[in-house]
């Protein structure tokens, strides 16, 4: 079964510092999808960032981007010059064959001003 | 990006009662919609899969007489939750899937309150 392991339950960082959600998966798929998703206490799901398997080099959106090691079937996620905004609930998920979302517990990220 | 609603946003009824749950792609044709539940503080729970034209594709241990989902046009899925009872509360999500586009839409949820 295809499972994402978030195991950082909660993350802190200071404001305009940078930090690393930990994100690992397991698939026997050979190309798929790689997703980070945020939650804000509004609770509407926003796309961060994705990230296509075969393409070796890492997306990047921003102040956002993916280290993205498939091998070891490891994607973090990695925000630069942390903002008040990004105070949120980030979920990690993996495209299924049939389309579908399989995510990951999620990571709390608290924002120190 | 592309705009997926949900209605109603919230809604509380009694024990017994049926409440439907409205979820649209107002921009795009959805061929594709996927309901999840999340409790508080946890992930996002898959329950079912539904296509347009055709019957929905349920998770395990997800009871389809309970939990009824019509996909009956690209544009609109319905999830009718029957005989509510207070262990159905819950935040209740879709999303939706065009034809040709690899990312999902999120509606921003209903948050169900059975008394």
């Amino acid at each position: 079964a295809q499972t994402v392991t978030q195991s950082q339950p909660e993350m802190s960082v200071q404001e305009a510092e940078t930090v690393t959600l930990s994100c690992t998966y397991d698939t026997s798929e050979s190309d798929y999808y790689l997703f980070w998703y945020k939650q804000p206490p509004s609770r509407q799901m926003i796309l961060v960032i994705r990230q296509e398997a075969y393409k070796q080099q890492n997306a990047t959106e921003n102040r956002f981007s993916v280290n993205f090691q498939k091998a070891a079937k490891s994607f973090s996620l990695k925000i630069s010059d942390s903002q008040l905004g990004d105070a949120a609930m980030y979920f990690c998920a993996q495209e299924g064959s049939n389309y579908q979302l399989i995510w990951g517990a999620g990571t709390k990220l608290i924002i120190k001003p | 990006g592309a705009v997926v609603s949900q209605h109603p946003s919230r809604v509380i009824c009694k024990s017994g009662t049926s409440v439907k749950i409205e979820c649209r792609s107002l921009d795009f044709q959805a061929t594709t919609m996927f309901w999840y539940r999340q409790f508080p503080k946890q992930s996002l729970m898959l329950m079912a899969t539904s296509n347009e034209g055709s019957k929905a594709t349920y998770e395990q241990g997800v009871e389809k007489d309970k939990f009824l989902i019509n996909h009956a046009s690209l544009t609109l899925s319905t999830l009718t939750v029957t005989s509510a009872h207070p262990e159905d509360s819950s935040f209740y999500i879709c999303s939706a899937l065009g034809q040709g586009i690899d990312e999902q839409f999120f509606g921003p949820g209903t948050r169900l309150t059975v008394l």
